[in-house]
């Protein structure tokens, strides 16, 4: 399978609780963007990265969340202390490169908060 | 803030027919038009791209720009059952540069009756 991939596909948490969301871009593609999609609502941009740099982070919470592209491996979308309001579908989507580039949609992580 | 807008819908249309979506966006200069279809609890599919004013065609769909109007639209012709999903319009507002998030809008749900 040559698309984006992401794992896991459904991540229950308690409250409190870590949440960790993996995202491998597809093959040829170097850039990687996290959304974030709540029921009814539309998709929220987070994150921009490319390897081993956080390109735009403007869409990101101040607090809680982080993401990070290593330089190998999949790049990682990080929920401390999870509560109620982060249950969404994360979306990860991956392009060759900026601008006019065509965005690729991975299957998302549903993440559910107990 | 940069917006796009759509019609939520319901926008519902009978088999064969032509399905017309639109969508505005606020800010002048955007530069690359996308629209997604998203099947209810799946990930957003690339359908088109755009990026010059006029008429864009693939196969059953026909993407239109006017840049002047700040106006994009999906036309889909002889619809069908199969088609119905939520359809998302999406900008991105840097062209060339180092920001690559879209902005997407909350999307129309088309709905083609047999």
């Amino acid at each position: 399978n040559a698309g984006v991939m992401q794992n896991p596909r459904h991540l229950v948490r308690r409250r409190g609780q870590e949440a960790r969301l993996r995202c491998s871009p597809m093959k040829g593609h170097s850039h990687v963007y996290w959304y974030r999609q709540l029921p009814e609502e539309g998709l929220k941009f987070m994150v921009y990265l490319q390897k081993e740099n956080i390109i735009d982070e403007s869409g990101m919470p101040k607090e809680r969340f982080s993401a990070e592209f290593p330089k190998e491996g999949p790049s990682i979308l990080r929920i401390q202390q999870v509560v109620r309001g982060d249950s969404a579908a994360y979306f990860c989507a991956s392009s060759p490169g900026t601008g006019n580039q065509p965005q690729h949609f991975g299957d998302g992580t549903r993440l559910s908060i107990l | 803030q940069k917006e796009v807008e759509q019609n939520s819908g319901p926008l519902s249309v009978p088999e064969g027919a032509i399905a017309s979506l639109n969508c505005t966006y606020s800010d002048r200069g955007s530069q690359s038009f996308f629209w997604y279809r998203q099947y209810s609890g799946k990930s957003p599919e690339l359908i088109m791209s755009i990026y010059s004013n006029g008429d864009k065609e693939d196969g059953r769909f026909t993407a239109q720009l006017n840049k002047a109007s700040q106006y994009v639209s999906l036309l889909i012709r002889d619809s069908q059952p199969s088609d119905s999903a939520t359809y998302l319009c999406a900008v991105n507002t840097d062209y060339g540069g180092s920001q690559g998030n879209l902005i997407f809008g909350k999307g129309t749900k088309l709905s083609v009756k047999p």
